[in-house]
């Protein structure tokens, strides 16, 4: 069946430094991707998300890619702050299908 | 303030105890959504609906019921059949025809 999964279960970064968490998706007819952030004890929230026919979008410091080719994408964070410590979920939609990953705990280090 | 609550926040019951997890908004969203989570996994969703008094079941609703009687409100009720009901349990809306799911803060159950 269909699957969405992360490369990496937990992600450690040094305070300032650029991170990247990646997604697998299994179904080439996947037309929609979301990354989510959940801080502890919360429900997910949405960060940013991208349509199959862009490469890439940005905002401020969050910035998503997608490479169809390879079924792939990526979440950036630039200059990586103490507060983006948390648990991102990625999602990929195919029609009215959505599934969601296991989740990738990053950690910033001061 | 707009939003989408769940109550209570911790729930604890003791097995073969139904139990009914509490989902309101108030961002008229027509649609809503459950979605059990568990250590390691994705979400995993339980049951859904996209507009009042019409609900489908997700990917894994054995065990669990739900109903939507208002549009505000999704009740989510875990029966005596669900094998293995301790998780965390979210509940969602969105806009109809959206992909933009908000998420509720969660309730924690229990079952000893």
């Amino acid at each position: 069946g269909e699957s969405v999964g992360l490369h990496l279960p937990t992600l450690s970064v040094q305070e300032g430094d650029n991170s990247i968490i990646n997604c697998a998706y299994s179904n080439s007819a996947s037309d929609y991707f979301i990354w989510y952030k959940q801080e502890s004890g919360k429900g997910p929230q949405f960060i940013i998300d991208i349509r199959s026919n862009v490469g890439e979008k940005k905002d401020q410091r969050i910035a998503v890619t997608l490479n169809k080719t390879a079924k792939h994408f990526s979440l950036h964070i630039t200059e990586t702050q103490p507060e983006d410590s948390a648990v991102y979920f990625c999602a990929a939609t195919t029609g009215n299908d959505m599934r969601f990953g296991a989740g990738t705990r990053l950690t910033v280090k001061p | 303030d707009g939003g989408i609550t769940q109550s209570p926040k911790y729930l604890f019951r003791k097995e073969g105890q139904n139990v009914t997890l509490s989902c309101e908004q108030n961002l008229n969203h027509d649609a809503m959504y459950w979605y059990r989570q568990d250590p390691g996994q994705g979400l995993r969703l339980i049951y859904y609906s996209q507009i009042v008094n019409d609900f489908q079941k997700g990917d894994i609703a054995e065990g669990y019921s739900v109903s939507r009687e208002k549009k505000e409100s999704f009740p989510l009720t875990v029966t005596s059949a669900q094998k293995n009901p301790t998780a965390f349990y979210l509940c969602a809306s969105s806009t109809q025809g959206s992909y933009e799911q908000y998420f509720g803060p969660g309730t924690r159950l229990t079952v000893t």
